[in-house]
């Protein structure tokens, strides 16, 4: 595609509810990542994929997160038991290789936990 | 561990003036590569210029230019004849060389710069 795109655009759900957002890479990048960006700050590092597998996953907050990428192109981050503090601004990245090359960002979904 | 401070919450610059934006960082490592980017309403944040730390030359992309200072550990951004689609929320971010578990790309807490016309 000609962009990082990403879905929903926006996302409401109640406490204690199942999300996932979606990420579709640009075509042919083999690395993508995962980022949260709470009001008011910067995006911080969630999850970095290389290919299928997750490469590293240390930004993860807990174990309610977790990320998959079955076929190394789309990626879905799927959000258990949704807190009131997860609402954010979740980016996802995708550059051609891997960390090192720059990364290129979708426009985000905004979630919103009511 | 790394961090990254941008001290300027809100700037403010006349259209077709020029503002520097300050960044200052923290690492121990002596390579690493610096970014600026730009997140307009849109939400997308757009690379605006990179800069890699062992090469002393100040990186330029046609309005935007930077000023690094390694031994200061600063790395602010000049842009050149502002204009209103300039506006937007500006981070400075750090990552090291090599891909560590424990390296990330890690953001300062942005500048948001208005442009007045």
């Amino acid at each position: 595609g000609a962009g990082v795109s990403q879905t929903p655009s926006n996302k409401v759900t109640e406490k204690g509810k199942y999300v996932e957002l979606r990420c579709d890479p640009i075509s042919g990048h083999t690395a993508l990542y995962w980022y949260r960006q709470s009001l008011g700050q910067g995006p911080e590092f969630l999850i970095y994929f290389q290919g299928t597998g997750a490469a590293d996953d240390s930004g993860l907050p807990n174990d309610r997160f977790f990320a998959v990428r079955p076929e190394g192109s789309v990626s879905t981050l799927k959000i258990q038991r949704t807190e009131r503090g997860d609402s954010a601004v979740y980016l996802c990245a995708s550059s051609l290789q891997g960390f090192t090359d720059t990364q290129y960002f979708g426009p985000g979904t905004r979630l919103t936990v009511l | 561990a790394q961090t990254v401070t941008q001290s300027q919450p809100e700037m403010s610059v006349q259209e077709a003036e020029t503002v520097t934006l300050s960044c200052t960082y923290d690492t121990s490592e002596s390579d690493y590569y610096l970014f600026w980017y730009k997140q307009p309403p849109s939400r997308q944040m757009i690379l605006v210029i990179r800069q890699e730390a062992y090469k002393q030359q100040n990186a330029t992309e046609n309005r935007f230019s930077v000023n690094f200072q390694k031994a200061a550990k600063s790395f602010s951004l000049k842009i050149s004849d502002s204009q209103l689609g300039d506006a937007a929320m500006y981070f400075c971010a750090y990552r090291t060389v090599t891909m560590n578990r424990d390296d990330k790309i890690i953001f300062g807490k942005g500048t948001r710069l208005h442009i007045l016309p």
